[in-house]
Parts: structure tokens; C-alpha cells; sequence
């Protein structure tokens, strides 16, 4: 039984408007979850976390949202540039353990 | 070089091969990672090693057996593998074990097992 799941494989929006990214777990036990970009022939790259004792943390053009009781987190990206294009992965911790989701693509346009 | 670097990047082995993949990171990180990303799959973590002692085996065949043999350096040594066990094997590194810490990845050895 998969944890975590990002329920949408891909994702395509033009550039300047907002892409969201969503992300699903059941394990109310994960107490901090990450969001990770990855471009072909290269590995994941960190973007942005969250503690599980808050609801938003922003950095720049990324905002990660964490909605505990719909077991719910989503990234906002805005605007949305053609360099976004990538895979994006979440991943959820609990008890030091990491485990991803699928994956989403999202495909910028300009 | 900076980063996390594996090799080799793309590799071709038969079922009755032994063969090893390499990770360095020039980081200065205490812990690192292999992780296996079959197709449509999610990212599974394989092993874990902080301050080069092994802390996390996820019911891993032991056909995978990793070696550190200092904190720069992490290998995967391949043994008898099965066709599906090809996919792309990522390295990372943190700072420490820590799961607050960021993850820096390599770029991955993708592996095709004939």
C-alpha cells in the first residue's frame, strides 16, 4: 500500500500563471515532508520542506502548503517559468524514514 | 569536482556478472544513500550509512551488498542480478542522518540487467 501518492502524473501550465503540485499520505505518523525537482540525466534536487507543526513555509517562488487533517500537501509555484519544467517529487519522514511519491511532470510553456 | 558523482552513468550486465557502482561526494557530508527508481515506481531507499557505519537495510536481496569505506565514498556491488532489477540507482549524501537535513543526489547509474 503505497503512503504517499501524487495522484497526478503530470501537469501542464503557461508560463506566468500558478502551478500546484499535490501530494497525498495516509500516515498521519510523517512529521515532515520535502519536495524534490528532478530533470532528465540529473538526480533529485531538494526545493523546499515543512514541519508538520506548521501549515505553509514560502521560500521565493515555492510555497508548500500542509493541510494535516485532509492528509493533504501541495506545492505553489508562482509565477511558473519555463525553467520549472521537471519532475517534482514529495516525500513524507517518520522516524527518519523517507518515502517518495511517484512523481508529477510539470511542463511549462511559454 | 563538486557534488555527488556517481559512475558509472549507464551500465549493461548479465545475469551471472559482477559489477559495482560508485558514489563520491565532495561535500563533506557524514551520511549517504543508495536508492533504486524502477519505472512508474516510487524512489525506495536501499541502505543508509552515517559516519560510514551501515544504519538502514530495507529488506534489500543480498545480490545489492554496499561497501563505505570512508565518508566520501559509497559502493554498490552487484552479484548474480535479475532482469528486474534494472532501473536507476541514485546516490545522495546529508550533512547527517538527520531526515531535516537536505538530501543532495548524484546523477545515477541507470542499470539494465539482460
Amino acid at each position: 500500500d503505497q503512503q504517499v501518492k501524487q495522484n497526478s502524473p503530470s501537469l501542464s501550465v503557461q508560463e506566468g500563471r500558478i502551478s500546484i503540485l499535490n501530494c497525498d499520505y495516509t500516515n498521519s505518523m510523517f512529521d515532515y515532508f520535502l519536495w524534490y525537482k528532478k530533470y532528465p540525466a540529473e538526480g533529485p534536487t531538494f526545493l523546499i520542506s515543512i514541519s508538520s507543526i506548521k501549515d505553509k513555509n514560502e521560500d521565493g517562488r515555492f510555497t508548500v502548503f500542509l493541510n494535516k487533517s485532509a492528509k493533504h500537501l501541495s506545492l505553489h509555484i508562482v509565477p511558473s517559468q519555463p525553467g520549472d519544467s521537471a519532475v517534482y517529487f514529495c516525500a513524507a519522514v517518520n522516524a527518519g524514514k523517507s518515502t517518495f511519491g511517484d512523481g508529477t511532470t510539470l511542463t511549462v510553456k511559454p | 569536482e563538486t557534488g555527488v558523482t556517481q559512475t558509472p552513468r549507464h551500465l549493461v550486465m548479465g545475469m551471472t556478472n559482477k559489477k559495482s557502482l560508485k558514489c563520491e561526494q565532495h561535500l563533506g557530508h557524514n551520511a549517504m544513500y543508495w536508492y533504486k527508481q524502477s519505472a512508474k515506481k516510487p524512489l525506495e531507499l536501499m541502505f543508509v550509512y552515517n559516519f560510514k557505519e551501515q544504519t538502514e537495510n530495507n529488506s534489500v536481496p543480498s545480490r545489492f551488498s554496499p561497501e563505505c569505506p570512508n565518508s566520501s565514498h559509497l559502493f554498490l556491488h552487484l552479484h548474480t542480478l535479475q532482469p528486474e532489477d534494472s532501473a536507476l540507482y541514485l546516490c545522495a549524501s546529508s550533512q547527517t542522518r538527520d531526515p531535516q537535513n537536505e538530501q543532495f543526489f548524484g546523477p545515477g547509474t541507470r542499470l539494465t540487467v539482460l
